[in-house]
């Protein structure tokens, strides 16, 4: 099935710098990779998602990147703001009959320092 | 428009003991789910459905019953609690499976003693 690695665990920024989180999947028929943010003690919540026909997609402050080849994404957040602090969760469909499931990796906390 | 509904919040069980977690959903999503998420483990999904009457098991189905009746609800059944089942309970619902945005319930935090 499905593997997907998420990198780093944790990252602080300062306020107005950008971050980058960064993931890897294993099943190269994987078309569908969105990311979701959870803030403390609620749901996660989907802000963006990326399909396999696009290398790059935006809104507003943030942008998700998309290499097939080499089988990677990446979520970018810019001039970030104290409200960007939550756990962020990258994740990726399966094939088969794994398309019918979402594997997520291991989430990153993101720290954004006054 | 409520989305998905969870219930309990908070429960706390003794092991061994039984219980079911409600999720609900009126979105007229076909496919549910239900995850696990344990600090530093992500969400793990625990079953899935793909339409009343389906289920299938997800990645760490061992303890967890489910079963489809509707396309609204989707139960979750433990049958015998244990400690390592100590976590937080998430269920979703989507318009497709895994092509499409995953709407979470808010979460259920169960304990077990």
């Amino acid at each position: 099935g499905e593997n997907v690695e998420q990198h780093p665990s944790t990252l602080s920024v300062q306020e107005g710098d950008s971050a980058v989180i960064k993931c890897t999947y294993s099943d190269s028929a994987s078309n569908y990779f969105p990311w979701y943010k959870q803030e403390l003690g609620k749901r996660p919540q989907l802000i963006i998602d990326i399909r396999s026909n696009v290398g790059e997609k935006k809104d507003q402050r943030i942008a998700v990147t998309l290499n097939k080849t080499a089988k990677h994404f990446s979520l970018h957040i810019t001039e970030t703001q104290p409200e960007d602090s939550a756990v962020y969760f990258c994740a990726a469909d399966g094939s088969g009959a794994g398309s019918y499931q979402l594997t997520f990796g291991k989430g990153t906390k993101l720290s954004v320092i006054p | 428009n409520a989305g998905v509904t969870q219930t309990p919040k908070f429960q706390v069980l003794k092991t061994g003991q039984s219980m079911t977690l409600q999720c609900a959903q009126d979105m007229n999503h076909e496919y549910m789910s239900w995850y696990r998420q344990d600090p530093g483990m992500g969400l793990r999904l625990i079953h899935y459905s793909v339409g009343a009457g389906i289920t299938d098991q997800g990645e760490v189905p061992n303890g967890y019953n489910v079963s489809r009746s509707t396309t609204e609800d989707f139960p979750l059944r433990l049958l015998s609690a244990a400690p390592s089942q100590t976590s937080v309970y998430f269920c979703a619902s989507s318009y497709s499976g895994g092509t499409t945005e995953a709407f979470f319930g808010q979460g259920t935090r169960l304990t077990v003693v």
